[in-house]
């Protein structure tokens, strides 16, 4: 049982590039989440799913876009990554019928954008 | 003005010190009420539920105040292990999340 798991680990592109984060989950959890952490800044929601097939925006989701591909993967795409997009991204489920404070997360991906 | 606000920073505090850190949210509609803490570079872990009549758990004491709108996080005898930084986090829904207070505790 590996948890939440996100690849790459740390990734370096140029504005304009685009790329995809991957995060992956065994714990059979229905939500997931993706995240963003700037410095000195909380987490701030980018999108989420709700269960397979369906995704919404969170409070951030200009510039990305997600897929849930079945109910282990969410991915994350920047299709023109801007160094604003600069970033810790941090993955998250939560267990079928489980609270909302129960968010397993990822060890995170950090982006830089130059 | 932020959804959650919390005290700047950074604490720090010799061991066994007892430290207090505040957080204030503004949507009077949140129903759940946390803290976690997060390590240098690591994801954020729960650390505690906040409970309307207050709740504590070994030397970590939290307390809300619905009508001010006003979490707080108390640590008691304080530890090298505990200096990290602290995010205060409410929902109804969705969790927002405070910036963090950074904590040291100094031997």
């Amino acid at each position: 049982n590996a948890g939440v798991t996100q690849t790459p680990k740390f990734q370096v592109l140029k504005t304009g590039q685009s790329m995809t984060l991957q995060c992956a989950q065994d714990m059979n959890h229905n939500s997931m989440y993706w995240y963003r952490q700037d410095p000195g800044m909380g987490l701030r929601l980018i999108y989420y799913s709700a269960s397979e097939g369906t995704t919404d925006k969170g409070e951030v989701p200009n510039g990305y876009n997600v897929s849930r591909l079945n109910k282990r993967e969410f991915s994350l795409r920047l299709e023109s990554a801007a160094p604003s997009q600069t970033s810790v991204y941090f993955c998250a489920s939560i267990p079928p019928a489980g609270r909302v404070d129960t968010q397993y997360f990822g060890p995170g991906t950090r982006l830089t954008v130059l | 003005r932020k959804e959650v606000e919390q005290d700047p920073g950074p604490f720090n505090v010799p061991e066994g010190a007892t430290v207090a850190f505040n957080c204030t949210y503004s949507n009077s509609a949140s129903q759940s009420f946390f803290w976690y803490r997060q390590d240098c570079r690591k994801e954020p872990k729960l650390l505690m539920s906040v409970y309307s009549s207050g709740n504590e758990d070994g030397r970590f004491t939290a307390q809300l105040n619905r009508a001010s709108q006003y979490i707080s996080l108390l640590i008691r005898d304080s530890k090298l292990s505990d200096s990290a930084t602290y995010l205060c986090v409410v929902g109804p829904r969705q969790l927002t999340f405070g910036s963090g207070t950074q904590l040291t505790v100094l031997p």
